[in-house]
């Protein structure tokens, strides 16, 4: 069966240092990956996908995010943080695209800090 | 805006009620999904509609009813509910079910 686990339930950060929110998935097909990002009182927003292609895919708000098939992940990365980043990400996956197989990891809670 | 819209944005109701979530997307889809997201847990996929047909029905009790009467609105009907059924429900629309998601800002439930 298909999962997707986030690694870490909470990162907190300082302003401007680098972050990464770690996601492994465990599929015995190929799969589409994504993440998403959901602001406090707001729904979920697409913040990048990997469909195929270059592995190392460029999101919205300077997120990126590196598909690495031979350890099943696909962590999230930026540079530099901002306190508007403050938010809860989650990654998802699913099988050929079929978006009413979607499944969601837990979900990180980043927490950007003056 | 986010073309999604979800009406009530709060609801408070008693397990004896009976109430309806709304959902209404402007953006031309023709898939549309309820999500309940609990506290600490992964979204939780409930109901699929493409083209006004229920595609998917992930195993959710009876107590929960959905209605699609055209592309354009969801509803989910909720009746006898238990304190545990208090979440954030969350619609979705895509232009198909092979099709990003796009979601609105969900309705805070909370059973008592």
């Amino acid at each position: 069966a298909q999962s997707v686990t986030q690694l870490d339930s909470q990162v907190p950060v300082f302003e401007e240092a680098p972050v990464e929110l770690r996601c492994n998935y465990s599929s015995s097909v190929s799969v589409y990956l994504f993440w998403y990002v959901q602001y406090p009182n707001q729904g979920l927003q697409l913040l990048l996908k990997y469909l195929s292609g270059s592995t190392l895919v460029k999101g919205i708000n300077g997120f990126e995010a590196e598909f690495n098939k031979s350890q099943t992940s696909f962590h999230l990365r930026k540079p530099s943080v901002h306190i508007s980043d403050t938010a809860e990400y989650f990654c998802a996956a699913s099988p050929s695209g079929g978006y009413n197989k979607l499944i969601f990891g837990a979900g990180t809670r980043l927490a950007v800090h003056p | 805006e986010t073309g999604v819209t979800q009406t009530p944005r709060h609801l408070v109701m008693g397990m004896t009620n009976k109430k309806s979530l709304k959902c209404e997307q402007h953006l031309g889809h023709n898939a549309m999904y309820w999500y309940k997201q609990s506290a600490k847990k992964p979204l939780e996929l409930m109901f699929v509609y493409s083209l006004e047909e229920r595609v998917e029905n992930n195993s959710v009790p009876s107590r929960f009813s959905p209605e699609c009467p055209n592309s354009s609105h969801l509803f989910l009907h909720l009746h006898t509910l238990q304190p545990e059924d208090s979440a954030l429900y969350l619609c979705a629309s895509s232009q198909d079910v092979n099709s990003p998601l796009h979601f609105g800002n969900g309705t805070r439930l909370t059973v008592t």
